[in-house]
């Protein structure tokens, strides 16, 4: 019964290039919610979806960034034009549809911007 | 926007003594909840409260639903080491879906 995966673990990306992050919720999970962390803080809420819909973007920065879980395949996050900024551990969680017991967080990606 | 403050920001403690701490807000949530990330992974869930004074326990951690809805409290009986990491709080206004507002976390620290 796997849990939330996420891919990759640790990204490394240049200033100017496009980060591309990637959420498979856990099965039977229909929602799916992304948080950025930076060191020594909390987490920021970033997006919430559920499939093809974006029920609530209101934590996602208004350019460069965007997020997408698609009817079929894992939901992305997508950064583009990427900025030293950017570095940070972005995290995805899930939750079932018809019970809500808290999220399931993955592992999470670390970014890295150089 | 709604912000959490959970404190203290950290504790050091030694092995066997009880942990509490707390996390106040300015508005009102209806479901709170706690977690606990250790080092390189994400949080996982602890404890979840769903009504305002609920008392909920999960094996030596006890949490608590203030009756204001603005706030919250965790305890730890009998602190081991594996008790080592940070503990979030995080309030939500839906209680079924929908984000959540996290603190900025506990960092506890276990003497053996």
């Amino acid at each position: 019964n796997a849990g939330v995966m996420q891919n990759p673990r640790h990204l490394v990306r240049r200033r100017g290039q496009e980060a591309r992050l990637r959420c498979s919720p856990m099965k039977g999970h229909s929602h799916v919610y992304w948080y950025r962390q930076l060191p020594e803080e909390g987490l920021k809420f970033m997006v919430y979806l559920q499939k093809e819909n974006i029920i609530d973007e209101s934590g996602m920065p208004k350019e460069r960034f965007s997020a997408e879980f698609p009817k079929e395949g894992p939901s992305i996050l997508r950064i583009q034009q990427v900025v030293r900024g950017d570095s940070a551990a972005y995290f995805c969680a899930s939750s079932p549809q018809d019970r809500y017991y808290g999220y399931t967080f993955g592992s999470g990606t670390r970014l890295t911007v150089v | 926007g709604q912000q959490l403050n959970q404190s203290p920001q950290s504790m050091f403690i030694q092995e066997g003594e009880d942990v509490s701490m707390n996390c106040t807000s300015s508005s009102i949530f209806n479901t709170w909840l706690w977690y606990k990330q250790d080092p390189g992974e994400g949080p996982v869930l602890l404890i979840a409260l769903y009504k305002a004074g609920e008392l909920t326990s999960n094996g030596r951690l006890t949490a608590q639903f203030g009756i204001t809805r603005k706030d919250s409290f965790l305890n730890i009986s009998a602190s081991i080491p594996s008790d080592v990491g940070i503990y979030f709080c995080a309030g939500q206004l839906n209680t079924n879906a929908g984000k959540s507002t996290f603190g900025d976390g506990t960092t506890l620290t276990v003497k053996p």
